[in-house]
């Protein structure tokens, strides 16, 4: 049974990094792609990027170029997702998803990781 | 980028059906992904590919997905269906290809 665990919440003071990790039990991480979704309260669901661990590569949305990094250890089947320069509005509810019935559909969620960025 | 639009709410009455649109340009030349969000948990794949569903997911959660619109089709609903509800699409010439909707509240009355 393919699972998503991801590491707890967060506090944090705006212009601070935030490191969320989501390790995937089940199958081999490297296999398939992870991506991020962010959920602002009260808001709908927003992409945030891509990686596949077997390789490395990463595809970021434009509006975090520059503020997102994704990462793996392979040798934990972990994928990492770190945002720097934190503000208000990056108070959310982080999640890590991937496919499974398909190559577009996210068919496994973590739990999600809640972020709260005060002073 | 891509846009997809949805209603912020419906509401439906016990064993009515929910019909819960997705709009966007030329939205049926894609596919479309539905989720399922209960408060305080992770979405839930209930509909994929326009019209497929996810192995557990109940005869009752439906999909199509024509010209400009898609449609999440929820028969004889319970009161376990209220939830949020996002469509979403892949837009392979897009620099931001995964696209959401805004998120649809359906209260069951």
């Amino acid at each position: 049974q393919e699972q998503l665990e991801q590491s707890g919440a967060e506090v944090k003071k705006p212009g601070a990094s935030v490191k969320i990790s989501c390790k995937a039990s089940g199958n081999t991480v490297t296999d398939y792609y992870v991506h991020w979704v962010r959920q602002a309260p009260g808001q709908g669901l927003e992409w945030m990027g891509v990686t596949f661990p077997g390789s490395g590569t990463t595809t970021y949305a434009p509006k975090f170029q520059g503020r997102v990094t994704m990462t793996t250890d392979t040798s934990t089947s972990t994928v990492y997702m770190e945002l720097s320069s934190l503000r208000s509005e990056d108070a959310a509810i982080y999640y890590c998803a991937r496919p499974g019935v398909g190559p577009t559909a996210f068919a496994y969620w973590g739990q999600g990781t809640l972020v709260s960025v005060s002073s | 980028s891509y846009v997809l639009t949805q209603p912020p709410a419906v509401s439906v009455a016990p064993g009515q059906t929910a019909r819960i649109t997705c709009g966007g340009d030329h939205i049926g030349s894609s596919s479309v992904h539905w989720y399922q969000q209960k408060p305080g948990q992770a979405p839930v794949l209930v509909v994929y590919d326009d019209s497929v569903r996810p192995s557990g997911i109940p005869e009752r959660f439906s999909g199509s997905n024509s010209g400009n619109t898609a449609t999440l089709t929820i028969s004889r609903v319970e009161a376990g269906d209220e939830a949020d509800y996002h469509c979403q699409v892949w837009d392979s010439v897009s620099d931001h290809p995964w696209v959401f909707g805004g998120g649809t509240k359906l209260t069951v009355l």
